[in-house]
């Protein structure tokens, strides 16, 4: 399997404009979570979907964030309209079950100008 | 305040050096993961445990349940091993979500 892949790996864009991030999670996880990484929180969940139902979106910071998982082997989470905080790494994740080891995709770098 | 404290923040080490990575967590976590992220890279988990000891390689992670207390250790340390390691753990009473540690800034030199 090709690991769980995540597009664009870079995005830079202008405050205000919409932002669609995409993951493909590993064939066969039943488990989807996107994390936030900044230097000043760490890393951050920010919602957990399992069997493609959003579970826990506690960690979405604002409206201005949704995600979606249409099916199994696809999520988005869009920021719209972006801000300059916005500006971070997110890593989607995928595991087989909840509770076991948990695949980083490679990530996607965000800058908001 | 952070349920999963990691120490050091920053550690500098000689290629073939033996090194010590600490964790230590709250009440409520029931197992826990070290992930290890290499500069501007992604992130690879490379263990999960809960109880006792596991091994991979050159690495090795251990578990004191009593003393809520984690150690990484990785022998004949190689500059390839330079990245930040982060523990974190699974919240006790949700099997999925994690509270992370702020990483340890690891650096080999050759």
């Amino acid at each position: 399997d090709a690991g769980v892949i995540q597009s664009p790996r870079h995005e830079v864009t202008e405050m205000g404009q919409e932002v669609t991030l995409r993951c493909k999670p590993i064939s066969g996880h039943n488990s989807l979570f996107w994390y936030r990484q900044t230097m000043m929180r760490g890393l951050e969940l920010l919602i957990y979907f399992n069997n493609n139902v959003p579970i826990d979106d506690s960690g979405m910071p604002e409206d201005r964030f949704s995600a979606k998982m249409p099916n199994a082997s696809f999520s988005t989470l869009k920021i719209q309209p972006s801000e300059p905080r916005d500006s971070a790494v997110y890593f989607c994740a995928s595991s087989l079950t909840a509770a076991e080891t948990q695949y980083f995709g490679p990530g996607t770098r965000l800058l908001v100008l | 305040k952070n349920e999963v404290e990691q120490s050091p923040q920053n550690l500098t080490a000689q290629e073939g050096e033996f090194i010590t990575i600490n964790c230590s967590y709250s009440v409520g976590i029931s197992a826990l993961h070290w992930l290890q992220q290499h500069p501007g890279g992604g992130i690879v988990s490379l263990f999960m445990l809960s109880s006792g000891k596991k091994k991979h390689g050159r690495l090795i992670a251990t578990i004191n349940i009593q003393e809520k207390h984690s150690s990484l250790h990785i022998t004949a340390s190689h500059p390839r091993d330079s990245a930040v390691y982060i523990c974190a753990g699974h919240s006790g009473g949700s099997n999925y979500k994690l509270t992370f540690g702020k990483g340890t800034l690891l650096t080999v030199n050759p």
